[in-house]
């Protein structure tokens, strides 16, 4: 059974700083990999999707990567701003599921930017 | 850019009630999910739907939920009788197809709350 887990589970960082978050998932056969951000109350905005033959996808100062093999994906974000304070989710979806792509998720890092 | 729309944001009802979610998924879109997330938890994949019928449905989705698509544009989650454990937000998510390029796309949630 698929799970994903997310690392840390809080971070608070000062503004301008480079920072990584982590996602790993125990079973290497997904379909892709997609990052959100949920503000607090809100719903899910897709950041970045990352297909299972690829290593990262960037957009602005977000970079995915992923690393099938060993479970793993991160999410870069540089410089960053007040702004980007979220809750940052993972979820992936399997290979072998004919026409359900179901999302399976993680639970999240919580991101603060302080000024 | 086109979006996934939910109404209501916000529903509040008695248990034993019947309370019925909207979802207006992006029009071109062929595949709709519901998702859940109880406060604090992991979201949640609940059912998926294609070509009129359920793909697939969670433990979650028992006797108590069904799922319309009554017309060409609304999706619709029913909770036949609410219990206090349903109290959650609610996601609808919709993708164009199945291609591993393509993202869900969410719309911004209904909190339900039973009392």
């Amino acid at each position: 059974k698929q799970e994903v887990t997310q690392i840390p589970a809080a971070l608070s960082v000062p503004e301008g700083e480079n920072l990584v978050l982590n996602c790993s998932f125990t079973d290497s056969a997904i379909y892709n990999l997609q990052w959100f951000r949920q503000d607090p109350g809100k719903g899910l905005t897709s950041l970045l999707l990352i297909q299972s033959s690829q290593r990262e996808q960037t957009s602005g100062r977000l970079n995915a990567s992923l690393d099938k093999s060993s479970g793993r994906s991160t999410l870069y974000i540089a410089a960053s701003q007040p702004g980007d304070s979220a809750t940052y989710l993972c979820a992936v979806s399997l290979l072998h599921a004919g026409n359900n792509r179901k999302l399976i998720w993680g639970l999240g890092t919580s991101l603060a930017v302080n000024p | 850019e086109p979006e996934v729309t939910q109404t209501p944001s916000h529903q509040v009802t008695q248990m034993g009630q019947e309370v019925i979610l909207r979802c207006v998924p992006i029009s071109n879109h062929l595949y709709f999910y519901w998702y859940r997330q109880i406060l604090g938890q992991k979201v949640e994949f609940l059912v998926s739907f294609y070509n009129n019928e359920i793909s697939e449905k969670s433990e979650i989705f028992d006797d108590q939920f069904s799922v319309e698509r009554p017309d060409g544009s609304n999706f619709t989650l029913k909770i036949r009788s609410t219990k206090l454990e349903d109290s959650a937000m609610y996601f609808c998510a919709s993708s164009e197809s199945h291609g591993s390029n393509q993202p869900q796309h969410f719309g911004d949630g209904t909190r339900l709350s039973i009392l």
